[in-house]
């Protein structure tokens, strides 16, 4: 049962437009979102995260939409920059419960 | 400082040898997590140890052993694997679960 779904398994975005990465949810019980970028044999770094009881967070270039009564989040980045050619994971979790459920990951190619 | 160290980088072991990974994290974290990853699938859970104890083992076969000697470090004790068993082993710590940094993984093959 996949409670956390990335239905974007690719994106690709030119260089200094908005980046929008979609993320899907079926456990209402979730408190908290987070947002990983993940580079080819490197470990998910981690990008922001939102708390169930925000609709929005923002750091930076990255800002993190969450839409509780459709069960979505997405990740805005604007400007995008080649660096941010990766594969974006979003997370859930529960309070009291230390594991993070992973979506399948979207990955993202910028284009010079 | 958000630095969590995993070694070796690679590894390659038979299906008799006996071989750990280490993590380590000096960030004064409480907790500390194993994950492994598959290529193109999500991370996965394996094992959670808070404040040096043992809180969640997400039904991992016993071939795969944790330990936490202390607050900062975190071994993974490998024996008897499958070769299906290779893949990408991850450690990550936090404070708080909903922040919890990765280190840059082992690349596991079992030949």
């Amino acid at each position: 049962d996949q409670q956390v779904k990335q239905n974007s398994p690719s994106l690709s975005v030119q260089e200094g437009r908005i980046s929008i990465l979609n993320c899907d949810y079926t456990n209402s019980m979730f408190d908290y979102f987070l947002w990983y970028k993940k580079y080819p044999a490197e470990g998910p770094t981690f990008l922001i995260s939102i708390s169930s009881i925000k609709d929005k967070n923002e750091d930076g270039r990255f800002t993190v939409f969450l839409n509780k009564s459709a069960k979505h989040l997405s990740l805005h980045i604007v400007p995008s920059q080649p660096g941010d050619s990766a594969v974006y994971f979003c997370a859930a979790l529960r309070f009291g419960n230390e594991k993070l459920t992973f979506g399948t990951g979207t990955r993202l190619t910028i284009i010079p | 400082d958000t630095e969590v160290t995993q070694t070796p980088k690679h590894l390659v072991m038979g299906m008799t040898n006996k071989k750990s990974l280490k993590c380590e994290q000096h960030m004064g974290h409480r907790a500390m997590y194993w994950y492994k990853q598959k290529a193109k699938k999500p991370p996965e859970l394996m094992f959670v140890y808070s404040y040096e104890k043992l809180s969640i083992n997400e039904s991992v076969p016993s071939r795969f052993s944790p330990e936490c000697p202390n607050s900062s470090l975190l071994n993974l004790h490998l024996h008897a694997l499958q070769p299906e068993d290779s893949a990408l082993y991850l450690c990550a710590s936090s404070q708080e679960p909903h922040e919890q940094y990765f280190g840059p993984g082992t690349r596991l093959t079992v030949t």
